[in-house]
């Protein structure tokens, strides 16, 4: 079975670092992208960036580049998405999801679709 | 950019309902929709355009190309209350239309 588990909830101080996790298992990690999206609160959904395990291929959202990193450990078969100083404007709902299936190449423009989710990780920044 | 209406849809279950995504330039076929129940993660319904994803029930149908595009749900089952989205994957960044909110009347 096919499993996307992420870490828990996170209440931290603007200005601090943090690396959410996504945890996967059930299939081979390297083989498929991996995206993250988040709901930032009262908003809807927004792709921050993917990644593809395999060769660290990764995209990410203009707003968002330099403000987050996302990557893989292929060992632990883990994706990561990570702030080097949160503000209180990354408050919200991040979820990590699973590429539907193996494209016809491994470019992100044959990802047509993310059917594995996790269960969403709320980051809540505060003073 | 993705435009999707109404904004919100009153209905009641059992009743049909049609979700319209209009996109700024053409996005070909390349476009899924998701559903999107508070508390859960996102549910992938269609891909491009007009394919099921697996397990989906067939009352959920997709269709259009370019700029039009459009949702259907057939018979309103009482889980199907729920926020739906639009996704282009044409162009980087992908993006999400603002959604549409099935309500129940």
């Amino acid at each position: 079975e096919v499993q996307l588990v992420q870490s828990g909830a996170e209440v931290k101080k603007p200005g601090e670092s943090l690396k959410i996790s996504c945890k996967t298992s059930g299939y081979k990690f390297s083989d498929y992208w991996i995206g993250w999206v988040r709901q930032l609160p009262g908003k809807g959904l927004e792709w921050m960036g993917i990644i593809y395990p395999g060769d660290s291929d990764t995209r990410y959202r203009p707003s968002v580049r330099g403000q987050v990193t996302i990557s893989a450990d292929k060992s632990t078969s883990t994706a990561f998405l990570q702030w080097s100083s949160l503000k209180a404007s990354d408050n919200g709902m991040y979820y990590c999801a699973r590429q539907r299936q193996i494209g016809a190449s491994n470019s992100w423009y044959d990802v047509d679709g993310f059917a594995l989710w996790g269960q969403g990780t709320m980051v809540i920044v505060s003073s | 950019v993705l435009t999707q209406s109404p904004a919100t849809l009153s209905l009641s279950p059992g009743e049909g309902a049609t979700l319209s995504c209009r996109a700024g330039q053409s996005v070909i076929n390349y476009l899924a929709w998701y559903q999107h129940i508070p508390g859960q993660p996102p549910r992938l319904l269609i891909y491009d355009a007009s394919k099921r994803a697996a397990g989906i029930p067939a009352r959920f149908s997709g269709r259009g190309s370019g700029t039009d595009f459009t949702l259907s749900i057939s018979s309103l089952e009482p889980e199907d209350f729920a926020v739906y989205y639009c996704q282009q994957r044409l162009n980087w960044p992908w993006t999400f239309g603002q959604g549409t909110k099935v309500e129940i009347k």
